[in-house]
C-alpha cells in the first residue's frame, strides 16, 4: 500500500523558535498534499492544500505567513511553523495522494508538537 | 448541519459483538467515501473505501452505502479489543481535487 513518511514525529522547544516539518509520499507520486492539526479529543482540522509547484490554498483562519507550505517535489511537502507559541502545539498530521480521482488520502504518521 | 456526522459515542460492545458505526452526510453529488481508523495518540489508517451503492466486505469489515439516504456505514465483525479506535467517516468534497470531510469520529470500545 502507499506510504507516507512524516518527520519528525516529535518537536519539543522553546517558544519563538520556528519549526520544520517534513512528508514524504515513498512510493507514489503525490500530486497533492494535505496538511491538518488535531487537538486533543478533537477531529481533524485540515489547515492546507499543498500541490507540487504551486502555491498551497490555505483554509480560512489558517495565517499563511505563520505556517509556511513548500510543495517542490512530487514526492515531499514541508510544513514550517514560524515563531511557534504554546497555543501552536497540536498534533500535525500530513496526508498524500496520487493524480486520480477517487483515491484515499495516505497519512504520515503525525508530529506531536510542544512549545514550551 | 454538519456536512458529516457521526455519533461521537463511546459505542461499547463486547468481544466478539457486531460493532455498527454509521455516518451521514450532506452532499448529494459525493461519490467516494472512506473509513479511517484512529488509535489515540497516532494518525489515521485506510480501512475501507467505498463508491458505488450497497455492501464492500474486506475481512471482518463491511463498509455500506445508501446514496439515496447519503448513509454509510461500517460493520465490524468478531468485533477484538484492538479494535477499540475512533473510527473517522470521510467524504469526498465534490470537484475539490481529492479533499477530504472528516465526520467528528465515533470512539469504539470493545470489552473482553
Amino acid at each position: 500500500g502507499a506510504v507516507v513518511s512524516q518527520h519528525p514525529s516529535r518537536v519539543i522547544c522553546k517558544s519563538g523558535t520556528s519549526v520544520k516539518i517534513e512528508c514524504r509520499s515513498l512510493d507514489f507520486q503525490a500530486t497533492t498534499m494535505f496538511w491538518y492539526r488535531q487537538f486533543p479529543k478533537q477531529s481533524l482540522m485540515l489547515m492546507a492544500t499543498s500541490n507540487e509547484g504551486s502555491k498551497a490554498t490555505y483554509e480560512q483562519g489558517v495565517e499563511k505567513d505563520k505556517f509556511l507550505i513548500n510543495h517542490a517535489s512530487l514526492t515531499l511537502s514541508t510544513l514550517t511553523v514560524t515563531s511557534a507559541h504554546p497555543e501552536d502545539s497540536s498534533f500535525y498530521i500530513c496526508s498524500a495522494i496520487g493524480p486520480r480521482e477517487g483515491q484515499p488520502q495516505h497519512f504520515g504518521d503525525g508530529t506531536r508538537l510542544s512549545i514550551l | 448541519q454538519k456536512e458529516v456526522e457521526q455519533n461521537s459515542g463511546p459505542l461499547s460492545v463486547p468481544e466478539g459483538a457486531i460493532a455498527s458505526l454509521n455516518c451521514t452526510y450532506s452532499d448529494r453529488v459525493s461519490q467516494s467515501f472512506f473509513w479511517y481508523r484512529q488509535y489515540s495518540g497516532k494518525s489515521p489508517e485506510l480501512i475501507m473505501s467505498i463508491y458505488s451503492n450497497g455492501d464492500k466486505e474486506d475481512g471482518r469489515f463491511t463498509a455500506q452505502l445508501n446514496k439515496a439516504s447519503q448513509y454509510v456505514s461500517l460493520l465490524i465483525r468478531d468485533s477484538q479489543p484492538s479494535d477499540s479506535a475512533t473510527y473517522l467517516c470521510a467524504v469526498e468534497k465534490n470537484n475539490a481535487g481529492n479533499m477530504l470531510t472528516f465526520g467528528g469520529g465515533t470512539r469504539l470500545m470493545v470489552k473482553p
